[in-house]
C-alpha cells in the first residue's frame, strides 16, 4: 500500500530563511512523487515531480526536492523564503502500475516578515 | 488551455437534499479524477474516468454518490440525500495521458456545506 507522511502540519520561517518541508513515503515499489501547493480558496498547483529520472528535481518558484530511496524521503526545500510562499503544501505518491494519487495531510507554511 | 473549471464554487444545502457538481477538464485530457478534501486533510481519491469509462471507485464513494462523464468531456458528481459529513471541498483534476507519472491538473474546487 502507498502512503505519505508529512512531518509538521505547520511550519513557520522568516522571510529569506531556508524552507524545508518533510515528506516520507511508504511504497512496495519505487513510486512517483509529487509536491503540490494550494493557495487559499484555490485548487492544487504542481510544484515538481519525481518520475525515476534525476533524483534532484527542480520545480517552479525556486523549489526543489531530492528523492532519497534509502531514507524513503522526498523533502521540499527552497533556499530563501518569500512572503508569497505562504500556502499549504501537499506531498503525493503514485504507484507506477496504479492510477491513484495518495496525498499527505499537508503542511501549512507561514512566512514571517 | 483555460484550465480545469468547476461549477459551482460554493454550495450550501440542507441535509437530505441532492446536489450536483460539474467539472470541465482541460480540453483533450483523457483522464478525469474526483477528490474530496476535508479541513486539515489532503485530497482523498473518489473516482476516475478514462474518457467516458469510470474505471475505479474508492470505498469512500458510497451508494449516495454517483459520477458520470457521458461524452468523455465534462463530468458530474451527484450526492443524493446529503449528510452533514458530506461537507467538504470536492476537487476535480484531469491529466492528458495514461500513466501514473502524469501530472494531474486541479480545478479550484466546489466547497459544499450541508446544514
Amino acid at each position: 500500500a502507498q502512503s505519505v507522511t508529512q512531518l509538521g502540519s505547520h511550519v513557520s520561517v522568516s522571510e529569506g530563511a531556508l524552507v524545508l518541508l518533510r515528506c516520507n513515503y511508504s511504497s512496495s515499489v519505487p513510486p512517483y512523487l509529487f509536491w503540490y501547493v494550494q493557495y487559499p480558496n484555490q485548487g492544487l498547483q504542481l510544484l515538481l515531480k519525481y518520475t525515476s529520472a534525476a533524483t534532484l528535481v527542480k520545480g517552479i518558484n525556486g523549489f526543489e526536492a531530492e528523492f532519497k530511496k534509502s531514507e524513503t524521503s522526498f523533502h521540499l526545500t527552497k533556499p530563501s523564503a518569500h512572503m508569497s510562499d505562504a500556502a499549504e503544501y501537499f506531498c503525493a505518491v503514485s504507484r507506477p502500475t496504479g492510477n491513484q494519487f495518495y496525498f499527505g495531510t499537508g503542511t501549512s507554511l507561514t512566512v514571517i516578515p | 488551455d483555460t484550465g480545469v473549471s468547476q461549477d459551482p464554487r460554493h454550495k450550501i444545502t440542507k441535509r437530505g437534499q441532492n446536489v450536483t457538481f460539474r467539472c470541465d477538464p482541460i480540453s483533450e485530457h483523457n483522464r478525469l479524477y474526483w477528490y474530496r478534501q476535508t479541513l486539515g486533510q489532503g485530497p482523498e481519491f473518489l473516482t476516475y474516468f478514462q474518457n467516458e469509462a469510470q474505471l475505479e471507485k474508492s470505498r469512500l464513494l458510497s451508494d449516495r454518490f454517483s459520477a458520470e462523464r457521458p461524452k468523455g468531456s465534462f463530468s458530474t458528481l451527484e450526492i443524493q440525500r446529503t449528510e452533514q459529513g458530506d461537507s467538504a471541498m470536492y476537487l476535480c483534476a484531469s491529466s492528458p495521458r495514461l500513466g501514473s507519472q502524469e501530472t494531474q491538473y486541479f480545478g479550484p474546487g466546489t466547497r459544499l456545506l450541508v446544514l
